[in-house]
């Protein structure tokens, strides 16, 4: 089946310690995302990719970091500069080209709390 | 750049009774607008979206909205809810012009019913 993975559920870890989250897809999809969700901000962009090799920030970037270098995955480092990063992560694919809209897929999410 | 106002953190209905979430948006350019919802400690779900055409667009578990672009809203409807229905929703609006892939989300709605 067709999806985006994001291991694992649950993610336990003590302050001051970096921390990577997986982001796998097997769709086929150029571009990635990942958002941070906190209880009553509804979910904000930390960094998007639309292409390997290539990442912007998005608008929470500070404390984060990001790779692509395979088509399918992206990972999340949550680095020791992030001053709150407890909160739920959510990874999303999509497919760029020449269709004007291409609907974002969603991945199950990672709940990080930092001790 | 846009924006996306939800103004009920919560709403609580009784089991197949109506109900209305509100969407309002600010935007310079043109949008596209859409709805999802989540289920607890789940990803995100598209439910239905407005990309052109007919102003009223309907899910295929009941739900409709409307774009009303004078309004600048995009109200979620259901004329009956059922306790299945009970998630966070979550109205966001891409800008229409092709390869801005960006999403914004709003702070999300609540809805619990009750039986």
């Amino acid at each position: 089946d067709g999806g985006i993975t994001q291991s694992p559920k649950y993610l336990f870890r003590k302050e001051g310690q970096n921390v990577t989250l997986s982001c796998e897809q097997n769709l086929n999809h150029d571009a990635m995302y990942w958002y941070r969700q906190d209880p009553g901000q509804g979910l904000r962009l930390i960094y998007y990719s639309q292409i390997v090799n290539d990442f912007q920030k998005g608008d929470i970037a500070e404390g984060y970091s990001v790779s692509r270098e395979k088509k399918e995955s992206f990972p999340l480092t949550v680095t020791s500069a992030q001053k709150n990063p407890t909160a739920f992560y959510l990874c999303a694919s999509t497919t760029s080209g020449r269709i004007s809209y291409n609907e974002q897929f969603f991945g199950p999410g990672t709940r990080l709390t930092v001790l | 750049a846009q924006s996306v106002t939800q103004l009920d953190s919560q709403v609580p209905v009784f089991e197949e009774a109506p109900v209305e979430l509100r969407c309002n948006y600010s935007s310079s350019v043109s949008v596209y607008l859409f709805w999802y919802v989540q289920y607890p400690n789940q990803g995100l779900q598209l439910l239905l979206k407005y990309l052109s055409g007919s102003t009223l667009v309907e899910s295929i578990n009941g739900f409709e909205a409307e774009f009303n672009k004078s309004q600048t809203s995009f109200h979620l409807r259901k004329p009956s809810v059922h306790i299945s229905d009970t998630a966070e929703y979550f109205c966001a609006v891409k800008p229409s012009n092709f390869g801005n892939e960006k999403l914004t989300f709003g702070t999300g709605t609540r809805l619990t019913i009750i039986p």
